[in-house]
């Protein structure tokens, strides 16, 4: 089976930083991408990691340890539009992916 | 822009009738593409595997019978819910892979409401 973890919800202050963390027990494992979703909205693609290590593309960063099933979205100088569900996506198998439940971060004045 | 597309974005159906969607990847051929669905507050589930040429991949515990996919080409999958229920009343989306796969799209989405 597969399970994927990750925070229900954050509540950071704009122009703050928020981690959002996502631990994974997957049976197949090809890589881990996390997508931004606003309510009501189909998801976008923030970043995918296959590889150990951090990846940044300007305020969002994303970190990958495949040996500790453990990735984190790290969103830098928070804007009042980055609140969203930010979901954490398994690629478990070719194009397959398990999704976490999903984190809803809230951005405050 | 979008590359991958849906439609209709929002359809409203009697209970018992049958309500196809449109998945089209823009601009790339998708030989695989996959359907999910989102209940309010909940995460993506996926329902099935949309193979071009081949019989769809359904996961457990989703009707294959109710939920008709056909992949006729390689650029368009369709989910038919068939004898629509309420409780299908759901946020409906696909996705497909890049020619390379390290990007996977989403369409936009297609909100079912049967009443």
């Amino acid at each position: 089976g597969q399970n994927i973890d990750q925070p229900t919800e954050m509540t950071a202050t704009e122009g703050a930083i928020v981690q959002i963390n996502c631990t994974y027990q997957t049976s197949g494992f090809n890589g881990l991408f996390w997508y931004q979703q606003h309510a009501g909205e189909a998801p976008t693609f923030l970043s995918y990691n296959v590889l150990d290590g951090l990846e940044e593309k300007g305020r969002f960063s994303s970190f990958l340890s495949r040996s500790k099933g453990y990735s984190y979205l790290l969103l830098k100088e928070l804007q009042m539009k980055d609140s969203a569900s930010y979901l954490c996506a398994a690629r478990v198998n070719d194009y397959k992916l398990s999704f976490g439940a999903g984190t809803t971060v809230t951005v405050r004045a | 822009g979008a590359v991958v597309s849906q439609h209709p974005s929002w359809v409203i159906c009697k209970s018992g009738t049958s309500v196809k969607i449109e998945c089209r990847s823009l601009d790339f051929q998708a030989t695989t593409m996959f359907w999910y669905r989102q209940f309010p507050k909940q995460s993506l589930m996926l329902m099935a595997t949309s193979n071009e040429g081949s019989k769809a991949t359904y996961e457990q515990g989703v009707e294959k019978d109710k939920f008709l996919i056909n992949h006729a080409s390689l650029t368009l999958s369709t989910l038919t819910v068939t004898s629509a229920h309420p409780e299908d009343s759901s946020f409906y989306i696909c996705s497909a892979p890049d020619r390379v796969g390290n990007t996977i799209y989403f369409g936009e989405g297609s909100w079912l409401t049967v009443v």
